[in-house]
């Protein structure tokens, strides 16, 4: 299995719906990380989990709800989100949330919402 | 100003070319600084970190200036496959918080 997987790959949701999507590291770390990516902007960091534990929550509405139930899976739950939530949510992993080592990417969710 | 900027581009270049991509940062007390490479629509991937005394890995040479707080990429030889965005990251170690991305610079290699 590949270091971070995300699931699912596309995702079209209506404003009133409630979904989730889910990420799976299997390289060992100890922090997991979202972020979203919108069209020409840069990557923005949405919650930081350190060993299971929400070390960062970076001004996120509430319609996005993380949930890391241990150091190798992560959930992003969604619901009545608005259609300027659309966008690129890619999950990544480190060794720790420290800064100091580099991050692996999955290959993100594509949502759309209508 | 933006913690990370970088010249967004295009930068539009023939193979074999040399190319040079700066980026700057804003936070003095940064202390981890990577390139990262993202293909259209899919995730960023690490190329390769950047140390204080510059770095090389194949065509590529990173380096890092913390006086004027910038960091360098230097692509020799560019491949077609070198198209891509390349992204500049930076992050504050021990300050728990992840790493900061810089909008990126899109690069298309031309036959």
């Amino acid at each position: 299995e590949t270091g971070v997987t995300q699931t699912p790959r596309h995702l079209v949701m209506g404003m009133t719906n409630k979904k989730s999507l889910k990420c799976e590291q299997h390289l060992g770390h100890n922090a997991m990380y979202w972020y979203k990516q919108s069209a020409k902007k840069p990557l923005e960091l949405m919650f930081v989990y350190s060993l299971e534990e929400r070390v960062e929550n970076n001004s996120v509405p509430s319609r996005f709800s993380p949930e890391c139930p241990n150091s190798s899976h992560l959930f992003l739950h969604l619901h009545t989100l608005q259609p300027e939530d659309s966008a690129l949510y890619l999950c990544a992993s480190s060794q720790d949330s420290s800064g100091r080592y580099e991050q692996y990417f999955g290959p993100g969710t594509r949502l759309t919402v209508t | 100003r933006k913690e990370v900027e970088q010249d967004p581009g295009p930068f539009n270049v023939p193979e074999g070319a040399t190319v040079a991509f700066n980026c700057t940062y804003s936070n003095s007390a940064s202390q981890s600084f990577f390139w990262y490479r993202q293909d259209c629509r899919k995730e960023p991937k690490l190329l390769m970190s950047v140390y204080s005394s510059g770095n090389e890995d194949g065509r590529f040479t990173a380096q890092l200036n913390r006086a004027s707080q910038y960091i360098s990429l230097l692509i020799r030889d560019s491949k077609l496959s070198d198209s891509a965005t390349y992204l500049c990251v930076v992050s504050e170690r021990g300050g728990r918080r992840a790493l900061t991305f810089g909008s990126g610079t899109r690069l298309q290699v031309q036959p």
